[in-house]
């Protein structure tokens, strides 16, 4: 069946600009995560979604970032007044269930802020 | 505070040489340890989940083990095809969400 997806695969912003980052799970899944992935590290948690709600927003860096998941599906990440420490890539990762159990990741969203 | 390290940073192996990837935590209660692969350009790939020390799981060339308080990842005659980084990562008990906390990861080349 059809993995996570998300889109654009690249996107670059000139400082100071607005992006959304768009997350498309696993159907039926009820968590949804966003990390983020600094070049040569591990990804780093931003936010969690159990369907529509979001329970844990511990990991977005500032107030310029903010995620939704309005329906309980789709997600997009917004980031706001980007700034060059935003470069990174971005995951989004979906699970069937909550608690402990395995996430699978898309392919992320590299983000090049100029 | 929750914590996860890997080494080494980087390894590289000739086909057929078998190695181990390590992987240290510290965390408040440990609900499941992670192993995932991932290719450059791409997401991680799950590979295997353990939930108690002594715990093995194994698929192919890879063996994945569990102690209180590391987890190893054995490749056995490894091929190029392995090439890859090895990312661990650890759902704290102190966590309801069940967010993963990363290592850094551990860059494998396998050299024909």
């Amino acid at each position: 069946g059809a993995g996570v997806s998300q889109s654009p695969r690249y996107k670059v912003a000139k400082r100071g600009q607005d992006v959304a980052l768009r997350c498309d799970p696993i159907s039926g899944h009820v968590s949804l995560f966003w990390y983020q992935q600094a070049l040569g590290q591990g990804p780093e948690f931003l936010t969690y979604f159990q369907n529509e709600a979001q329970l844990d927003k511990s990991g977005l860096p500032s107030d310029r970032f903010f995620a939704e998941r309005p329906e309980g599906s789709v997600s997009t990440l917004k980031i706001q007044r980007t700034q060059q420490e935003d470069s990174a890539v971005y995951l989004c990762a979906s699970s069937p269930l909550t608690s402990t159990y395995e996430q699978y990741f898309g392919p992320g969203t590299r983000l090049t802020v100029t | 505070e929750d914590q996860v390290t890997q080494s080494p940073e980087a390894l590289r192996l000739q086909e057929g040489e078998s190695s181990s990837l390590n992987c240290s935590y510290t965390v408040s209660g440990l609900r499941g340890l992670f192993w995932y692969r991932q290719d450059p350009g791409k997401g991680p790939e799950f590979l295997f989940t353990l939930y108690s020390a002594g715990e093995e799981k194994e698929k192919e060339r890879l063996k994945a083990t569990l102690t209180k308080k590391e987890s190893f990842l054995h490749i056995t005659a490894p091929k190029p095809e392995d090439s890859a980084t090895y990312l661990c990562a650890v759902q704290a008990g102190s966590s309801n969400t069940g967010k993963l906390i990363f290592g850094q990861g551990t860059t494998l080349q396998v050299k024909p």
